[in-house]
C-alpha cells in the first residue's frame, strides 16, 4: 500500500492560466474523490468517481473545473482560466467502496 | 450553507485526561458520520466512524457518540496522549461528504 499520491505538491501560476493536477489512488480502490480546502475550513467536496464514472459533482465545481478518470485508475483535475479565489489545497482521496477514505497530501495551488 | 459544524476551533487537554471534541449537523438524512485526524502538511487520516442507526462506536482509546435527536456527535479520546495533538475533522455522509471546519487539539505533556 503506497498510499494516495498527488502531483504536483505545489503549483504557482498566474491568473488566467490553466492548471492540471494528478491523483494516483491506492491501486485496488474503485472510488476516487476530489476536495478543495481553504485556510480555516474543512475539505469541501468537489466530485467523485466510481471506477471511470463521475457520479456526483458539487455546485462548487464551476464550468472552469473538469475532472476525469479515463481508465478507472488515476484521475486529473483541470482548472481553466484560474482566478484568485481558486487558491487552495486540492485533496484527492480514494476508497474501496467504503466510507473510510484515504487522502493524499494534496496539491497547494497559489494564484499570483 | 454549513451542514456540519465544529464550534470549537481549539482545545487543550492535559496528557492522560479525556479529550472531548464536538460536532453538530443539520441534515437528518445523513447515514454515516466519520472523524478524521490531520497533521500539518499531510492529508486527513480516517479515525473512526458511526452509522446513524447506532449511538456509540468504540475503537481502543477512541469512542464516538451519536445523539440523533440533538443532531450532535462527539469524539472522546481517553487517555489523551501528546501524539494525539492534531486537527480533528468530523464529516457526514449523504449524497456526498460534508466536513466540519476542524478542532485543533493540543495535548499538554
Amino acid at each position: 500500500d503506497t498510499g494516495v499520491s498527488q502531483d504536483p505538491r505545489h503549483k504557482i501560476t498566474k491568473r488566467g492560466q490553466n492548471v492540471t493536477f494528478r491523483c494516483d489512488p491506492i491501486s485496488e480502490h474503485n472510488r476516487l474523490y476530489w476536495y478543495r480546502q481553504t485556510l480555516g475550513q474543512g475539505p469541501e467536496f468537489l466530485t467523485y468517481f466510481q471506477n471511470e464514472a463521475q457520479l456526483e459533482k458539487s455546485r462548487l465545481l464551476s464550468d472552469r473545473f473538469s475532472a476525469e478518470r479515463p481508465k478507472g485508475s488515476f484521475s486529473t483535475l483541470e482548472i481553466q482560466r484560474t482566478e484568485q479565489g481558486d487558491s487552495a489545497m486540492y485533496l484527492c482521496a480514494s476508497s474501496l467502496g467504503g466510507l473510510d477514505q484515504h487522502f493524499g497530501d494534496g496539491t497547494r495551488l497559489s494564484i499570483l | 450553507d454549513q451542514q456540519v459544524k465544529q464550534n470549537s476551533p481549539s482545545l487543550s487537554v492535559q496528557e492522560g485526561r479525556i479529550s472531548i471534541l464536538n460536532c453538530d449537523y443539520t441534515n437528518s438524512m445523513f447515514d454515516y458520520f466519520l472523524w478524521y485526524k490531520k497533521y500539518p502538511a499531510e492529508g486527513p487520516t480516517f479515525l473512526i466512524s458511526i452509522s446513524s442507526i447506532k449511538d456509540k462506536n468504540e475503537d481502543g482509546r477512541f469512542t464516538v457518540f451519536l445523539n440523533k435527536s440533538a443532531k450532535h456527535l462527539s469524539l472522546h479520546i481517553v487517555p489523551s496522549q501528546p501524539g494525539d495533538s492534531a486537527v480533528y475533522f468530523c464529516a457526514a455522509s449523504g449524497n456526498q461528504f460534508y466536513f466540519g471546519t476542524g478542532t485543533s487539539l493540543t495535548v499538554i505533556p
